[in-house]
């Protein structure tokens, strides 16, 4: 079965540039969540969504990031513009429903120079 | 807001021997995973545990929930070079605006010196 997928996984770019993440979840997953970790803060919620529509986005640092949910296979997570201190691996995760486990992706490593 | 503190941060060990993993919540406990993170990639799902007292083992992970105490620990029996990697626990919880909330622990990173 195909786990969550993630692109690109790996993204170096300079600063104020746009960055966009993809991600697709695991089919018949209601809910898809977007998390950053990094080594001083972990693993923090950015925004989840259920049945596509976002249900709670307080964890999203900034209006510089958005997030959609298009359709139940496809997820983007935006950053504009983007700056150094956005630099962290951002995972994206999927589960059935709200107090089943989540699985994740691998995660894009971002750099923002 | 409810917190999730693992301890210890990080730990060495030789392979053979026998840890534990704590994981202490601020706040009532209504389910706990554990995962399991190898650098560069995604957190793999090890286990979750729903009611106190309860107990789970795969192969030589185990993990138990007391509620009383708000804690879960994860315990490695003959620990192995493949079990080195950060662990984390995670435990779903509800917002005072009634959204559903996903918190994690801090982590700890271990390795196992063969």
């Amino acid at each position: 079965d195909a786990g969550v997928i993630q692109s690109p996984r790996h993204e170096v770019t300079e600063m104020g540039q746009e960055v966009t993440l993809r991600c697709k979840p695991i089919s018949g997953h209601d809910y898809l969540f977007w998390y950053r970790q990094t080594m001083m803060r972990g693993l923090e919620l950015l925004i989840y969504f259920n049945n596509n529509v976002p249900i709670d986005d307080s964890g999203m640092p900034e209006d510089r990031f958005s997030a959609k949910m298009p359709n139940a296979s496809f997820s983007t997570l935006k950053i504009q513009p983007s700056e150094p201190r956005d630099s962290a691996v951002y995972f994206c995760a999927s589960s059935p429903s709200p107090n089943q486990p989540q699985h994740f992706g691998d995660g894009t490593r971002l750099s923002i120079l | 807001s409810q917190e999730l503190e693992q301890s210890p941060q990080s730990l060495i060990v030789q392979e053979g021997k026998n840890l534990t993993i704590n994981c202490t919540s601020s706040k009532t406990l209504y389910g706990l995973y554990w995962y399991k993170q190898k650098y560069g990639e995604g957190l793999i799902f090890l286990m979750m545990l729903q009611k106190g007292g309860e107990e789970k083992s795969h192969e030589k992970i185990t993990a138990k929930l007391d509620e009383k105490k708000q804690q879960s620990s994860l315990h490695i029996t003959a620990s192995q070079p493949s079990h080195a990697g950060i662990y984390l626990c995670g435990a779903p919880g509800v917002t005072t605006s009634g959204t559903y909330k996903y918190i994690f622990g801090t982590g700890t990173r271990l390795k196992v010196l063969a």
